[in-house]
């Protein structure tokens, strides 16, 4: 089975910084990666599919990168609104699988 | 607007059974897989199982294999998760999510989520 790595665990970011989340594939699985958002007491949010679509509503300062086993997902410019846990999936192969999530703090 | 509503999670004992339901809403519900994904407290995000959307071949995460059946009921666009022989680490919160496009298996619409706390 796929195993997705995702660092840091915590990433500590003044507003208005800039963020870069890695997630790495135990094997390759292609561009078959969405990123999802979630906030204390709240569902995942989807942000990203197929590593680099945006889904509507996304913005713009949140893109994403990467295929194979190496992916990230990178915020421009950090609101306050964007301060939240994240998790990268990968739908390539079964048992679909997310990582183990990276905290975005305020620094 | 697309809607995904669980219900039936509570409290049930190592052993029992439970049967989780998720109500859809807002598209073409025979159209769409349906999966289920949990959150231990405090913990990440784990994938349990998935529906297609014409209710074959469904698949499962090995932690729950053999134990969980997920099945939809097209009529009442509603799919059902039952827990047989729940286990202590089974304990958290299932979300039912719909997959973002046919057949390709990214979540687009989540519920908002139904605890399960398994203990005797």
């Amino acid at each position: 089975e796929i195993v997705m790595t995702q660092s840091p665990a915590t990433l500590s970011v003044s507003p208005g910084e800039r963020a870069t989340l890695s997630c790495r594939a135990s094997q390759s699985v292609g561009s078959n990666v969405a990123w999802y958002q979630q906030k204390p007491g709240q569902a995942p949010r989807l942000l990203i599919f197929g590593s680099s679509a945006r889904v509507t509503g996304t913005p713009a300062r949140f893109s994403g990168s990467g295929s194979g086993t190496e992916f990230t997902l990178t915020i421009s410019s950090l609101q306050s609104e964007d301060f939240a846990l994240y998790y990268c999936q990968q739908y390539n192969a079964w048992p679909l699988a997310f990582g183990g999530g990276t905290k975005v703090e305020i620094k | 607007q697309v809607q995904l509503v669980e219900s039936g999670g509570g409290v049930v004992q190592p052993g029992r059974s439970l049967r989780l339901s998720c109500a859809a809403s807002g598209f073409t519900f025979s159209s769409y897989g349906i999966h289920w994904v949990r959150q231990a407290p405090g913990k990440g995000l784990e994938w349990v199982a998935v529906i297609p959307y014409d209710g074959k071949s469904e698949r499962y995460a090995d932690s729950v294999k053999g134990r969980f059946t997920v099945s939809r009921d097209n009529s009442k666009n509603t799919v059902y998760l039952q827990m047989n022989s729940p286990r202590v680490e089974d304990t958290a919160v299932y979300y039912c999510a719909k997959e973002g496009q046919w057949l390709v298996n990214w979540f687009d619409y989540w519920g908002q989520g139904t605890l399960v706390t398994v203990s005797s």
